[in-house]
């Protein structure tokens, strides 16, 4: 089992451009998850998805969107990159909410 | 609203000794209680689950309290070894009506010294 990817591992882009980072998981897992970790600022949820369909917003929502289409993908877009997006990005995923998360390598992403 | 403070940024410790790491909490009633391990460059990683109907939880060399009156955890790595440098992050949970996650505090950066 690949357990939780994600892709790419690094990113460039300019202000105003956008993307999507993409999170794939092989365990079956009902939930999934979004954050971004910046230094002294801790890992902080952007989105999650309790199921296949379903998103919800965490505590840092603006200026991204997801999709959850298949049970195994959970993509989190930007529409307009803006600086203040510069961080590390980890999905993760859990068999439920009460349930230990696994975590992706994270995406290291730099917007100038 | 719900605050998770992580007491210390960084802790140094010799081989050898028991490392202590603090985990507050204030406006939480959580259920239970997960400690993860973070390595440069990488992902979180599950360590230990505990219950707020659980007083403590040991694993190998790692040892966790939960007390919910003081509205704290304790992580314990005894006999501890420079792999055990990293950063310890603990995480509650927290629900957003019935749907249940994660809440991470900033996390403690443990150097153990040979």
């Amino acid at each position: 089992n690949a357990g939780v990817t994600q892709t790419p591992k690094f990113r460039v882009l300019k202000t105003g451009q956008s993307m999507t980072l993409l999170c794939a998981q092989d365990m079956n897992h009902e939930y999934m998850y979004w954050y971004r970790q910046d230094p002294g600022m801790g890992l902080r949820l952007i989105h999650y998805s309790v199921g296949e369909g379903t998103t919800a917003k965490g505590e840092v929502p603006d200026g991204y969107n997801v999709s959850r289409l298949k049970k195994q993908n959970f993509l989190l877009g930007l529409e307009s990159a803006a600086p203040s997006q510069t961080s590390v990005y980890f999905c993760a995923s859990s068999y439920s909410g009460r349930n230990t998360q696994y975590f992706g390598p994270g995406t290291r992403l730099t917007v100038l | 609203s719900q605050k998770i403070e992580q007491n210390s940024e960084a802790l140094n410790i010799q081989e050898g000794k028991t490392a202590t790491l603090t985990c507050n909490y204030t406006n939480y009633s959580p259920a239970y209680l997960q400690w993860y391990r973070q390595d440069p460059g990488r992902g979180p990683v599950f360590l230990l689950l505990i219950r707020e109907n659980e007083k403590e939880k040991r694993k190998e060399r790692l040892k966790v309290t939960f007390d919910t009156t003081l509205k704290q955890s304790l992580f314990h790595i005894t006999a501890s070894q420079p792999a055990d440098s990293a950063t310890y992050l603990c995480a509650l949970e927290s629900s957003g009506g019935s749907n249940y996650k994660l809440t991470f505090g900033k996390g403690t950066l443990l150097t153990v010294n040979p």
